[in-house]
This record gives C-alpha cells, sequence and structure tokens, in this order.
C-alpha cells in the first residue's frame, strides 16, 4: 500500500502569501492518479486538483499542482482569506482503492 | 447540481451494527461509482469503501473487510453502507462520495456521525 506523507502538519501565513504544501509517496504514483481535495470546518471535502496539475471545475487559478513520482506540490498564490483549511493528498493506483495523505492545515499568521 | 444526502449515522454498542444510506440527485446515479470515506473526529480522510455503477464491483479497505458491506440501489438513486460488529475505532463522520475519472472523488455529502461506545 502506497503511504502519503504531508508537510508541513500546520503552515501558519498571512492573507496574500504563497503557500507551498508538498505530498510525498512511500512508492511512485503515477502522475495521473494524484489529487489533492480542500475542506473546511464543519464541510466536506472539495475537490481541487487531478492528475497532479489539472483543476476542477470551478477552481480559481491561483491553485495550482506540480510534481511526479513520489514527490508532489500543492501551490496557493495570493493567499484569500476563504484559503485557509486543510489540505489532503489523495492517490490511486493499479490496485483498487485510494489513501489520503495525512493532512496539512493552512492557517492565518 | 449534484447533491449526496446521507442518513442512517447515530450511537450504538461495541459489536452492534448500524445501516447508512446515501440519496443521490442531480446525476445520472448507476453510471457512476461511489465510494465511502469517514473522519474520525479531528483526524484526516480514511477510504472505506467503493462500488461499481452496477453494483457488480465491490472494494473494501482493509481496516472494515468482513465487517462492513457496500451495496447499491439504481433504482432508488442510493448507496448503502452496512456496518456490523462495529468498534469503538469505528466511531466518525462517514460521507458518501461520487467517482469520477477512476478513483477521483468529485462530489460528496456532508455525513453522517457514527458513534461507537457502550
Amino acid at each position: 500500500e502506497i503511504v502519503l506523507t504531508q508537510s508541513p502538519g500546520t503552515l501558519s501565513l498571512s492573507p496574500g502569501e504563497r503557500a507551498t504544501l508538498s505530498c510525498r509517496a512511500s512508492q511512485s504514483v503515477s502522475s495521473s492518479y494524484l489529487a489533492w481535495y480542500q475542506q473546511k470546518p464543519g464541510q466536506a471535502p472539495r475537490l481541487l486538483i487531478y492528475g497532479a496539475s489539472s483543476r476542477a471545475t470551478g477552481i480559481p487559478d491561483r491553485f495550482s499542482g506540480s510534481g511526479s513520482g513520489t514527490d508532489f506540490t500543492l501551490t496557493i498564490n495570493r493567499l484569500e482569506p476563504e484559503d485557509f483549511a486543510v489540505y489532503y493528498c489523495q492517490q490511486y493506483g493499479s490496485s483498487p482503492g485510494l489513501t489520503f495523505g495525512g493532512g496539512t492545515k493552512v492557517e492565518i499568521k | 447540481e449534484v447533491q449526496l444526502v446521507e442518513s442512517g449515522g447515530g450511537l450504538v454498542q461495541p459489536g452492534g451494527s448500524l445501516r447508512l444510506s446515501c440519496t443521490a440527485s442531480g446525476f445520472t446515479f448507476s453510471s457512476y461509482a461511489m465510494s465511502w470515506v469517514r473522519q474520525a473526529p479531528g483526524k484526516g480522510l480514511e477510504w472505506v469503501s467503493g462500488i461499481s455503477g452496477s453494483g457488480g464491483s465491490t472494494y473494501y479497505a482493509d481496516s472494515v473487510k468482513g465487517r462492513f458491506t457496500i451495496s447499491r440501489d439504481n433504482s432508488k438513486n442510493t448507496l448503502y453502507l452496512q456496518m456490523n460488529s462495529l468498534r469503538a475505532e469505528d466511531t466518525a463522520v462517514y460521507h458518501c462520495a461520487k467517482q469520477w475519472s477512476g478513483w477521483y472523488l468529485d462530489s460528496w455529502g456532508q455525513g453522517t456521525l457514527v458513534t461507537v461506545s457502550s
């Protein structure tokens, strides 16, 4: 089973700053099968990025994803107040099922 | 607009059973695989189970295999999760989610809370 490790656990930033979130896999992940989700308190997660770098419908272009192999990054340019939330990476592969990383909380500094 | 509404959660004793339901609308339910994902209080996301659009294929996380059963009724646009032999560690909010392009989850319900405690 592929384990996803996200870092840092918490990121303290101010609105307008750039956030860089890391997701590292224990084995190589196909870029086509890596996604990022945003979850705000009391809400369901929302798909942000799929295929490592494609934005889901309605996601602002300040969100971008990159990476390949075992290292993936979610970048949020010019943080807006509504971007402070927890972010999860997710992968799936040749075996049925999927796994999530432990999450990174982006909080207001 | 896609809507997923879970129900059936509640307080159950260890060893007990519970059946969750997820009613879907806004899309052709039978055309999409579906999943259940849970989130323990204050913790991260854990995929629990998935089912193909026809219901012919089902998949489970090791942590629930043999105890939980996923099913669907496409005539009722409803997804189910039968949970047996519940343990304290099954306490979580259970979300149903619509799968898209493989195993991406592009729509989620708000979830239903399951508490396993004596």
